[in-house]
């Protein structure tokens, strides 16, 4: 079936470091590909997406490049900042019947001063 | 102005007892979507509706029962609460497929005792 596994989480990093958290994706046909964010006690936001094969998604210093040889979909930051500690959920869309989201199990980051 | 908008926020509640979700969205979105998540953070899709008819009914068990009286508006009815329906609820919004971006509303806490 069409499944998102992220990275085990939590992760832990020093302001100012790179980050990187790997998401790959099994699905049938051509999803499409999303990363959402959640700040501590809110909803999901939408941080980037992307609709077809190598297209890069990018907003607040975050990217991610979908990758259909690799079928994966990663997410990076070049400096990360105190403000983004957050858990971050990457997922698919596909059209089974009714097209719905597909969620990874989310990973926790934590930026530390 | 709030998008998606959720009442209560937290709700305490013993076991049996029947309990109401609130979800409003005033972005003129046509479909509406309730979300469960557990104490790990994984977020499953419970119900979708597209203009106010159900699309999206997962493995949810039937004392759950989604209304939508208005496409702005989704309501989450739970009968006979069981501990294991203790989670944060979420609402959200889409302007059509979830390939355009989903809006969260901030939760609700729901703690059943």
């Amino acid at each position: 079936g069409n499944s998102v596994t992220q990275m085990e989480g939590p992760v832990t990093l020093s302001e100012e470091a790179f980050l990187t958290i790997n998401c790959t994706y099994t699905a049938t046909g051509y999803p499409s590909l999303f990363w959402y964010v959640q700040y501590p006690g809110e909803g999901l936001q939408l941080l980037l997406k992307a609709t077809k094969a190598d297209d890069k998604g990018s907003n607040k210093g975050f990217e991610a490049t979908y990758r259909k040889e690799t079928t994966s979909f990663h997410l990076e930051k070049g400096s990360v900042q105190v403000s983004d500690s957050a858990v971050y959920f990457c997922a698919l869309s596909y059209q089974g019947g009714s097209e719905k989201l597909v969620f990874g199990k989310g990973t926790k980051l934590t930026v530390n001063p | 102005d709030t998008a998606v908008s959720q009442t209560p926020k937290y709700l305490v509640t013993q076991m049996g007892n029947d309990k109401s979700i609130k979800c409003e969205q005033n972005l003129g979105h046509d479909t509406m979507y309730w979300y469960k998540q557990d104490s790990k953070k994984f977020l499953k899709i419970m119900f979708s509706y597209n203009n106010k008819e159900l699309i999206i009914n997962e493995t949810v068990p039937n004392r759950f029962s989604p209304k939508s009286p208005d496409k702005a508006h989704l309501n989450l009815h739970i009968n006979s609460l069981e501990l294991g329906d203790s989670a944060v609820y979420f609402c959200a919004s889409s302007r059509g497929t979830p390939t355009y971006e989903q809006y969260f509303g901030p939760g609700t806490r729901l703690t059943v005792t």
